[in-house]
């Protein structure tokens, strides 16, 4: 079985600086990794994923995250957000194996971004 | 094209009633999942389907919870019973295939609220 932990429940920033979304996970097999986003209103949808290969993935909109086994952790980062980056962001970690289907989800991080 | 789709998006039922929560997955989209979210928690896996066949109900918390996907396209999560305790977020969400290489793509949810 596997568990995530997002330490943060609430992330406030200001439009145009950095910032960083932590995401540990426990499991005794490899992994998946997934970040997810739900906006205002909205369903969730797949920010960006980890399965194999570099360890740095990246999503369309600027966001990154890098997955690090020896830390157990694939933190999310930005650069610089904008006010349409607020939103409360998922982890989520499947196993590599038959069960790959099956996502655990942390409980989530709500990041505002103020002007 | 049209996303997941669930109805109702809202739903209160008193204690002891039966509710359905109807899932029109994306066409063609061979596996669809059910989730529960309870306030302030991450997404729980509840059941799995890859076509008509209920492949994994190992996240279905008590024998009230039953779950159908007769002819492989529109599900339905049945809450017999429903206890303060169901009230939550229940999210469906499919995917083309079966891998986590497949991006599982959820619905907008219906709450539920049991007095």
């Amino acid at each position: 079985a596997q568990s995530v932990t997002q330490l943060d429940s609430q992330v406030p920033v200001f439009e145009e600086a950095p910032v960083e979304l932590r995401c540990n996970y426990s499991s005794s097999v490899s992994v998946y990794l997934f970040w997810y986003v739900q906006y205002p209103n909205q369903g969730l949808q797949l920010l960006l994923k980890y399965l194999s290969g570099s360890t740095l993935v990246e999503s369309i909109n600027g966001f990154e995250a890098e997955f690090n086994k020896s830390q157990t952790s694939f933190h999310l980062r930005k650069p610089s957000v904008h006010i349409s980056d607020t939103a409360e962001y998922f982890c989520a970690v499947s196993d590599s194996g038959g069960s790959n289907y099956k996502l655990t989800f942390g409980k989530g991080t709500l990041l505002t971004v103020n002007p | 094209g049209a996303g997941v789709s669930q109805s109702p998006r809202y739903k209160v039922a008193k204690r002891g009633q039966d509710v359905a929560l109807r899932c029109d997955p994306i066409s063609g989209h061979v596996s669809l999942f059910w989730y529960q979210q309870a306030l302030g928690q991450g997404p729980e896996f509840l059941t799995y389907f890859q076509n008509e066949a209920q492949l994994d109900k190992s996240g279905l918390p008590s024998d009230r919870f039953f779950a159908e996907r007769p002819e492989g396209s529109v599900s339905t999560l049945k809450i017999q019973r429903t206890q303060q305790e169901d009230s939550a977020v229940y999210l469906c969400a499919s995917s083309i295939r079966d891998r986590a290489l497949n991006e599982q793509f959820f619905g907008p949810g219906t709450r539920l609220t049991v007095l």
